[in-house]
């Protein structure tokens, strides 16, 4: 019972490199988020997929881009990577939006941007 | 005035401790709240939800929300070393949720 898979767990790049985070959910859940946390900032939502088929723009998506590939797979892009998207993402899904059933995370993506 | 406050600690309490943890919050439409526990290096766990106000107790851990004053608290009896996390408030309406910063806990053998 994988849950949600992220790879990589760690990558380190140079400012204006590209690279795709990779996010996989086997639960049949129809939404899917990413989020970064930073310290003192918590975690801020760039973008989700409320459905297949389906993405929006959450709080922080300047200098992202995602796709939703099918119900399993969310990834997000980074187009030119700056020092500022040094963080670490997490990919969630939840059965269906924001209700209680809450999310189920994924271990994290290490990123920094050199 | 932020949509959810959440003192970020640390707070270190010795084993066997009661602990309290709180959380503050603006918006009243809020409808559903939930508590995340986070390990160093991992992802949030999702540890205990309610609906509304009231009191809901799993084992060793309490959540308590109380709509009237936007407040809610997780309380940890017989607290463990295993306990020492980041723990989140979140909570969440229609089309959103809205996590806490996160308050560090530390439990001293």
């Amino acid at each position: 019972n994988a849950g949600v898979t992220q790879t990589p767990k760690f990558q380190v790049l140079k400012t204006g490199q590209s690279m795709t985070l990779q996010c996989a959910q086997d639960m049949n859940h129809n939404s899917m988020y990413w989020y970064r946390q930073d310290p003192g900032m918590g975690l801020r939502l760039i973008y989700y997929s409320a459905s297949e088929g389906t993405t929006d723009k959450g709080e922080v998506p300047n200098g992202y881009n995602v796709s939703r590939l099918n119900k399993r797979e969310f990834s997000l892009r980074l187009e030119s990577a700056a020092p500022s998207q040094t963080s670490v993402y997490f990919c969630a899904s939840s059965p269906q939006g924001w209700g209680a059933e809450g999310y189920t995370f994924g271990s994290g993506t290490r990123l920094t941007v050199v | 005035q932020k949509e959810v406050e959440q003192d970020p600690g640390p707070l270190s309490v010795p084993e066997g401790a009661i602990v309290s943890l709180n959380c503050t919050y603006s918006n009243s439409a809020f409808q559903y709240f939930m508590w995340y526990r986070q390990y160093s290096r991992k992802g949030p766990e999702l540890l205990m939800y309610t609906y509304s106000s009231g009191n809901k107790e799993d084992g060793r851990f309490t959540a308590q929300v109380d709509k009237s004053s936007k407040y809610i608290s997780l309380f940890i009896r017989d607290s463990q070393p295993s306990d020492s996390a980041t723990y989140l408030c979140a909570m969440s309406e229609d089309d959103k949720i809205i996590f806490g910063k996160g308050t560090r806990l530390h439990i001293l053998p």
